[in-house]
């Protein structure tokens, strides 16, 4: 089946450390993007690829590293930097510009 | 930069009304999306509209995009409990970055 998978569903982290999510996409898909999604709110873009080794900031990449090694991942490190971590992680593909955008299930990562 | 409002930001609606959603843009858009996501769940992409005025049906959903391309609207006739969730508008800014708008929750009341 084809998609894409983000892992875990649920992590938790204490303050201070840095974690990464992860992002795999079996579409064939040049782009891929990172959104974060806060309780009640909508979605803001962190980060964005458009092809393998190259990315671009979104609204909020403060605190956020990404990496694009491969078309197939689009890993999410949140760094010890972003001062409020808490929140739903999207993460996205889509197959050119001007097309439907698919989405992983999504991490909720919480920080205590 | 590019401002997507939308509105109204929650509904509530009884089983068998209508709703219907809003978006708006402080530039003129290219094309616009819509997406659905259920509770816990992840956006669903329903549709896309390119042109000025054009109206698309899907079912029991009616979306239509401005004449002049600012704006669009969603429109769910007679609603039934599988509606709930919140319906985002996206819009492309013309270089991959995809801009959500603020969304509508939508409560359905059986």
């Amino acid at each position: 089946d084809g998609g894409i998978t983000q892992s875990p569903k649920y992590l938790f982290r204490k303050e201070g450390q840095n974690v990464t999510l992860s992002c795999e996409q079996n579409l064939n898909h040049d782009a891929m993007y990172w959104y974060r999604q806060d309780p009640g709110q909508g979605l803001r873009l962190i980060y964005y690829s458009q092809i393998v080794n190259d990315f671009q900031k979104g609204d909020i990449a403060e605190g956020y590293s990404v990496s694009r090694e491969k078309k197939e991942s689009f890993p999410l490190t949140v760094t010890s930097a972003q001062k409020n971590p808490t929140a739903f992680y999207l993460c996205a593909s889509s197959i050119a510009q001007n097309t439907e955008a698919f989405f992983g299930q999504g991490t909720r990562l919480t920080v205590v | 930069g590019q401002q997507v409002m939308q509105i109204p930001q929650y509904q509530h609606v009884q089983e068998g009304e209508d709703f219907t959603t809003y978006c708006n843009s402080s530039t003129t858009l290219s094309n616009i999306q819509w997406y659905k996501q259920r509770p816990g769940g992840h956006p669903v992409f329903l549709i896309q509209l390119v042109k000025s005025g054009e109206v698309k049906k899907q079912k029991r959903l009616t979306f239509q995009f401005g004449e002049a391309k600012k704006n669009s609207s969603l429109h769910i006739t007679a609603t039934q409990t599988t509606d709930v969730g919140t319906y985002f508008c996206a819009l492309d800014s013309g270089t991959y970055k995809y801009i959500f708008g603020t969304g509508t929750r939508l409560k359905v009341l059986a």
